[in-house]
């Protein structure tokens, strides 16, 4: 089985603070995605990656950046966390762009 | 950029047969998939359409119109876990875009 796991299952931090969430995949897959999750909103796409170093924006990057240096953790850092940001962020992880995505559990963060 | 309707919430009766519809507009389509997620839990997958037609996996089926920009999510027989939120989702190159979701509600 595939397993995704995020660091954290829930997290508080204060506003200004520089947080990272991390991701770990064990599957070998190539892409990873850090999307946010809001009531009445679905799932936003952050960022991804579809290789090591490899990153692209998604549709609400403004204040994340992302890394990936190992393929198999990619990393998602608010430079600095305002409560805005206060969300559920799921990892996601696929072996190609035509085939199933694997979630983590999820990590709420609240930004205080 | 990447857009995806779906309807916020459906309700239908134990037993029944239930249609999600979702209609897309991107750039770099390779395909439509569907994903349910309960309650506190993590989304997962339910099917894939990359041709135009019906996919069946058990109760579930899902259709995709390439020409249309359209597909739905077909769901029989009911049951009372099936309440829970499904997506849409756009495969698009290497993003794998969602949709807002629909929440399912199945009342007896």
């Amino acid at each position: 089985d595939v397993k995704v796991t995020q660091s954290s299952r829930y997290l508080v931090k204060r506003t200004g603070e520089k947080v990272f969430l991390e991701c770990v995949q064990d599957m070998d897959h190539e892409n990873m995605f850090w999307y946010r999750q809001d009531p009445g909103l679905g799932l936003r796409l952050i960022y991804f990656s579809y290789d090591v170093k490899m990153k692209e924006k998604g549709d609400i990057p403004e204040g994340y950046s992302v890394s990936r240096e190992k393929k198999e953790r990619f990393s998602l850092i608010l430079e600095s966390a305002s409560t805005n940001q206060t969300s559920m962020y799921l990892c996601a992880t696929r072996t190609g762009e035509k085939s199933e995505a694997f979630f983590g559990q999820g990590t709420r963060l609240t930004v205080v | 950029g990447q857009s995806l309707e779906q309807p916020s919430e459906v309700t239908a009766v134990e037993g029944a047969i239930v249609q999600i519809n979702c209609t897309y507009q991107t750039s770099g389509f390779y395909g439509l998939s569907w994903y349910q997620q309960h309650d506190g839990g993590a989304p997962t997958f339910l099917s894939y359409n990359a041709l135009d037609g019906l996919e069946e996996t058990g109760r579930f089926s899902s259709f995709l119109s390439r020409s249309d920009s359209y597909g739905y999510l077909l769901l029989q027989e009911l049951q009372m876990k099936d309440s829970a939120s499904y997506f849409c989702a756009v495969n698009s190159g290497y993003a794998l875009n969602f949709g807002k979701g629909t929440s399912l509600l199945v009342t007896p």
